[in-house]
């Protein structure tokens, strides 16, 4: 099984300030690693599929690079409601895995 | 628009047994591979069974292997969980997604107690 590790566990920034999210993976997954964001109640959405390619109706500031082992979620300018959980995901072998998640909270 | 909602979750006691459903729409959803997904309280995500979309290939995770069988009926665009064997550990939000991921649904509450 594939081990996603994320970091931080828990990031606190500011409206507009950057944020850099952080997934490795215990072996290489290629280019098969996506990024979900979670609200309480909701259930995960899409942001980035293939490590780098914005999911429909995405803004740009979410952006995705890497590949093999060390993946990274870039959101330039921190929006209001960009505060929630941040979950990778490897789809490159069975089982499916996802990382432990990466809470981005208002500092 | 894709649409995928998910039926069939509430309480049962150890070692009973639930059906969850997936209703699909909006897309060809014979030519979909699906996914069943869980989230337990203030945990993070598990994906714990794969079909593909002719039912040739499935997939189940270790933790309900055995236990746990996936199905889909096309004609009914309808994917299914049999889950048998329920444990306390089973307690958890289940998800169903297309092989794309996008978008999920909006999850259905299994909660297993006595």
């Amino acid at each position: 099984e594939i081990v996603l590790t994320q970091s931080p566990a828990t990031l606190s920034l500011s409206p507009g300030e950057r944020a850099t999210l952080s997934c490795r993976a215990s072996q290489s997954v290629s280019s098969y690693l996506a990024w979900y964001q979670q609200k309480p109640g909701q259930a995960p959405r899409l942001l980035i599929f293939d490590a780098s390619n914005r999911a429909t109706g995405i803004p740009a500031r979410f952006s995705g690079s890497g590949s093999g082992t060390d993946f990274t979620l870039t959101i330039s300018s921190l929006e209001s409601e960009d505060f929630a959980v941040y979950y990778c995901q490897q789809r490159s072998n069975w089982p499916i895995t996802f990382g432990q998640g990466t809470r981005l909270e208002i500092k | 628009e894709v649409q995928l909602v998910e039926s069939g979750g509430g309480l049962v006691q150890p070692g009973g047994s639930l059906r969850l459903s997936c209703a699909a729409s909006g897309f060809a959803f014979n030519t979909y591979n699906m996914n069943w997904v869980r989230q337990a309280p203030g945990k993070g995500l598990e994906c714990i069974s794969y079909i593909d979309s002719s039912s040739f290939i499935i997939y189940y995770a270790d933790s309900v292997k055995g236990r746990f069988t996936i199905s889909r009926d096309n004609a009914k665009n309808s994917l299914y969980l049999q889950m048998n064997s329920l444990r306390a550990e089973d307690t958890a939000v289940y998800y169903c997604a297309t092989h794309q991921w996008d978008p999920w649904g909006q999850g259905t509450m299994v909660t297993v107690s006595s």
